[in-house]
């Protein structure tokens, strides 16, 4: 069966320090990966996307950047946070040919 | 205007009521889901439709693509069920979801 693994689950950074989360995925291959995020108050909204290893789509100007080092694997970064990126991140990945997504248990971020 | 629009905003209810939430799309759709979001955060996939009505347990979602329209029901609802139900359309050549902002339920015994 397949899994969707993200950590940090909980995440207090102060302004202006960097970010790194990430997501694992296991018992697939081959998945589109997806960065989600919501923040306080609003929907989600996708980040980033990924149809492949080292491919990369963003959908929104930000300060954060995505990579796909490896098949099943996909990390949020940024250099220098800012109080805006406070929100809660939702990694998700689907079968290529298919709709339904599978999201895994998220991390909330805190910037101070 | 955003893309994908839910009905009501929150939403409380006795125990036992009959419940349901709407949300109407502006896009062209591969694909509409009906996700559950529980207080921790963690999201659940209830229901991918593209047609007609699909039903699981007490679950019962429905979309009219002409109207570009869907309903989610609750029959008999529990406390248990208490989340925000958000809706979702598959769009665009890549079929990424776009998101409704969610309906917050809350079901008092």
């Amino acid at each position: 069966s397949q899994t969707i693994h993200q950590w940090p689950a909980t995440l207090v950074q102060p302004v202006g320090s960097p970010l790194s989360l990430e997501c694992t995925v296991e018992g697939t291959s081959n998945p589109n990966l997806y960065w989600y995020r919501q923040a306080a108050g609003r929907g989600l909204q996708l980040l980033f996307y990924s149809v492949g290893i080292g491919q990369i789509s963003s959908e929104v100007p930000q300060n954060l950047s995505a990579s796909r080092p490896q098949d099943r694997q996909f990390i949020l970064s940024s250099k220098k946070l800012l109080l805006s990126d406070s929100g809660f991140y939702l990694c998700a990945w689907r079968w290529r040919g298919t709709d339904t997504q599978y999201f895994g248990p998220g991390t909330r971020l805190t910037v101070l | 205007k955003n893309e994908v629009e839910q009905s009501p905003q929150n939403l409380t209810a006795q125990e036992g009521e009959f419940i349901t939430i709407n949300c109407s799309y502006s896009v062209g759709i591969s694909a509409l889901h009906w996700l559950q979001q529980h207080p921790g955060g963690g999201i659940v996939s209830l229901f991918m439709l593209s047609s007609g009505k699909k039903k699981h347990g007490r679950l019962i979602a429905t979309i009219n693509i002409q109207e570009k329209h869907s309903s989610l029901h609750i029959t008999a609802s529990h406390p248990r069920d208490s989340a925000v139900y958000i809706c979702a359309v598959a769009a665009g050549s890549q079929g990424n979801l776009i998101f409704g902002k969610g309906t917050k339920l809350s079901v008092k015994p």
